[in-house]
């Protein structure tokens, strides 16, 4: 079975301090994604990569860095944090490209920002 | 841009009942993932179609691409499928996925 994983689990942060939410996958999978889900709405992408050391952005990167030092890592950071970033965020992998390009989710974030 | 419209947004079902979700797309859409997101806030994949049907256990998810859309069928609800579920497609940028916006199921006793 596929596995990614995140830590922390969950994290209070206060307004203006960074946070940095960690992402590894032993899939083997070349495409990571962060996506970020907010109550009544689905995941919205926030950035990706689909190589190590490069990332692109998703549809909501405002606010947002991303990093992907190795093909297992990625991870999401944010510089300074703002209320409106509390959410529950969740990493991803696929093998995009493949008949089989099923995304395999982490347990999720949950940040809480004060 | 890719659209994916589910519904229902909310559906309450009593232990023993069924019923269906449906995503409607946009565009045509070469594939669909069904998710359920538990009570600890995981997200748990369910199916994932290109094409026809899929069935596990109570669950059974269809998949229509010329016509764009996708159901999600579950039979003798139990306390335990309680959760939100999402579906979600490929985007046309290829390594994008769309999602729905979630239905809240609840089954009560």
């Amino acid at each position: 079975e596929a596995a990614v994983t995140q830590s922390p689990r969950s994290k209070v942060a206060v307004t203006g301090g960074k946070v940095t939410l960690s992402c590894h996958q032993t899939n083997n999978h070349d495409y990571m994604y962060w996506y970020r889900q907010d109550t009544g709405h689905g995941l919205r992408l926030i950035h990706y990569s689909y190589v190590a050391d490069s990332t692109e952005k998703g549809d909501i990167p405002d606010g947002y860095k991303a990093s992907r030092p190795s093909q297992e890592n990625f991870s999401l950071i944010l510089e300074l944090a703002s209320l409106s970033q509390t959410a529950v965020y969740f990493c991803a992998s696929s093998d995009w490209g493949t008949n089989q390009d099923t995304q395999y989710f982490g347990p999720g974030t949950r940040l809480l920002v004060l | 841009g890719d659209q994916v419209e589910q519904s229902p947004s909310a559906l309450s079902l009593h232990e023993g009942t069924g019923s269906a979700l449906r995503c409607n797309f946009t565009t045509t859409m070469r594939a669909v993932q069904w998710f359920r997101k538990n009570s600890r806030g995981s997200l748990i994949n369910l199916f994932y179609l290109a094409s026809g049907t899929k069935e596990n256990g109570r669950l059974k998810s269809a998949f229509d691409s010329k016509e764009r859309y996708s159901t999600l069928h579950i039979r003798d609800a139990q306390l335990e499928d309680s959760g939100t579920y999402f579906c979600a497609a490929p985007g046309t940028g290829g390594y994008k996925v769309v999602f729905g916006s979630g239905t809240r199921l609840l089954v009560s006793p």
